[in-house]
C-alpha cells in the first residue's frame, strides 16, 4: 500500500520553463490538495480537490493550475516557472473535506534559476 | 479568518526532558485540531488529533488536549527520545470549509 505517491522528488528549473508535478494516491480518497511549504510560512494550500471533477483555489494559487485526472491522481503545473516558485510541494489527500485527517506523499523539491 | 499560531523554534531538549510545545488557534466554527509530525527529508504525518472539546488525542507518548476555554492545543510528552528530533505542526480542519490551516512549525532537537 503505497499511500500518497509523489514525482519527481527533485527538480531544478530555468525561469520560465514549465514543468508539471505528479500525485497519485491509492486510498480510494475523495479529495486532494496541493500545498507549498516554505521556511517560517509553515504550509499554505495552493489548490484543492473536493472530490473528483472539482477543483478550488486555494490560499496561494497564482501562477499554478491544476488537474484531477481521476479519483487517483492529481498534478500542479507550473506554465512558466519563476523563482519565487523555488519551494517544496506536497501533495495530499484525504476521504472526504475538512476535517478528515490529511495523508502526504513525501514532497518534490522544486528549485528554479 | 481561522488561523493557528504555534511556538516559535527551534527547540533543543536533552533525552528524558519533559516537552510542551504551544499551538492556540482561532475558529469560526467548531474545528477539529491536529498535530503532524516531519522527519527530515519526508512529508507530514498524523500525530495526533482531537474532534471536539475536552477531547484528548494520544500517540506514541505525545498528548494533547482540545481546550475550547483557551482555544488551545499544546503538545506534550513527558520523556523525549533522540528519535523525536522532527518538525511538528499544529493544524486546524472545520466542517464546510474544505481547507485546513497550518501553523509554521516547531523544530525539536533531542540531544543524547
Amino acid at each position: 500500500n503505497a499511500g500518497v505517491t509523489q514525482t519527481p522528488k527533485f527538480q531544478v528549473l530555468k525561469t520560465g520553463q514549465s514543468m508539471t508535478l505528479q500525485c497519485a494516491q491509492d486510498m480510494n480518497h475523495n479529495s486532494m490538495y496541493w500545498y507549498r511549504q516554505d521556511p517560517g510560512m509553515g504550509l499554505r494550500l495552493i489548490y484543492y480537490s473536493a472530490s473528483e471533477g472539482t477543483t478550488d483555489k486555494g490560499e496561494v494559487p497564482n501562477g499554478y493550475n491544476v488537474s484531477r485526472l481521476n479519483k487517483r491522481e492529481f498534478s500542479l503545473r507550473l506554465e512558466s516557472a519563476a523563482p519565487s516558485q523555488t519551494s517544496v510541494y506536497f501533495c495530499a489527500s484525504s476521504e472526504r473535506t475538512a476535517p478528515d485527517t490529511q495523508y502526504f506523499g513525501p514532497g518534490t523539491r522544486l528549485t528554479v534559476l | 479568518g481561522d488561523s493557528v499560531t504555534q511556538m516559535e523554534g527551534p527547540v533543543t531538549l536533552s533525552e528524558e526532558a519533559f516537552l510542551t510545545i504551544n499551538c492556540t488557534y482561532t475558529a469560526t466554527g467548531y474545528p477539529s485540531l491536529f498535530w503532524y509530525v516531519q522527519y527530515p527529508g519526508e512529508g507530514l504525518q498524523l500525530l495526533l488529533k482531537a474532534t471536539k472539546a475536552d477531547d484528548k488525542g494520544s500517540n506514541k507518548g505525545f498528548e494533547a488536549t482540545y481546550r475550547k476555554e483557551t482555544t488551545s492545543f499544546h503538545l506534550e510528552k513527558g520523556s523525549v527520545q533522540v528519535s523525536d528530533s522532527a518538525v511538528y505542526f499544529c493544524a486546524l480542519g472545520t466542517s464546510g470549509t474544505y481547507k485546513y490551516i497550518f501553523g509554521t512549525g516547531t523544530r525539536l532537537k533531542v540531544l543524547a
